[in-house]
């Protein structure tokens, strides 16, 4: 059975840093491409990021472009978001979420998520 | 950014109505569309994929249709636990967008 469990989160101030971190089990992680998707409170889901298997390729949503960096340890089977310069609208319960697939395919698997929460 | 929209944002129904919820895309997605059913306090799940592929395990009153900008998810005959929020998601281009919801409540 798939497992992914998020951790790291917590009270930043705007301006601050936070890395997350997703541990997978039940799978072979080095095989799927791995999500961030994100969820203000009282809010609709954001998509966040994407990593390739390897790790080579990833892509962000404009809103995070050049903050936040998506990594992974594909021996210790985890999955990283280091999120910098941190903002008031970056508060959100953060998801970590397996693809189906490579493509054109949906996110199959998502963790409980880390309660990230920027302010004063 | 491919733009989706649901309509409608909220509705009410009663237990064993039939629901059509439709996402509408700003582009052209083919059918690269999967939609997803979140309840309070949990994570979301996936429904369908490939615009009309139901996901293992889901119940085959779940269903949907739809290529190119307009997509329908249609649940028949609505069932307690069916009450929910549902979204859409484009899986044509990044960033992946979703669509603002749909909250499904009891009439």
């Amino acid at each position: 059975e798939v497992h992914l469990v998020e951790s790291g989160g917590g009270l930043v101030q705007p301006g601050g840093s936070l890395r997350l971190s997703c541990e997978a089990s039940g799978f072979t992680f080095s095989s799927y491409s791995m999500t961030w998707v994100r969820q203000a409170p009282g809010k609709g889901l954001e998509w966040v990021s994407v990593i390739a298997r390897d790790g080579a390729t990833t892509y962000y949503a404009e809103s995070v472009k050049g903050r936040f960096t998506i990594s992974r340890d594909n021996p210790k089977s985890t999955l990283y978001l280091q999120m910098n310069s941190l903002r008031a609208e970056d508060t959100a319960l953060y998801y970590c979420a397996k693809k189906m697939n490579s493509g054109t395919f949906p996110l199959d698997n998502w963790g409980q998520g880390t309660l990230v929460t920027v302010s004063s | 950014d491919i733009q989706l929209t649901q309509s409608p944002s909220f509705l009410s129904a009663s237990v064993g109505d039939s629901v059509t919820i439709t996402c509408r895309a700003s582009q052209a997605i083919s059918s690269y569309l999967a939609w997803y059913q979140q309840k309070p306090g949990k994570a979301p799940e996936l429904l369908i994929y490939s615009a009309s592929t139901l996901q293992s395990g889901v119940p085959s009153r779940f269903s949907g249709s739809g290529s190119g900008t307009e997509f329908t998810l249609t649940i028949s005959s609505l069932q307690p636990e069916d009450f929910a929020t549902y979204y859409c998601q484009q899986l044509n281009t990044y960033p992946r967008t979703f669509g603002q919801g749909t909250k499904v409540e009891i009439k």
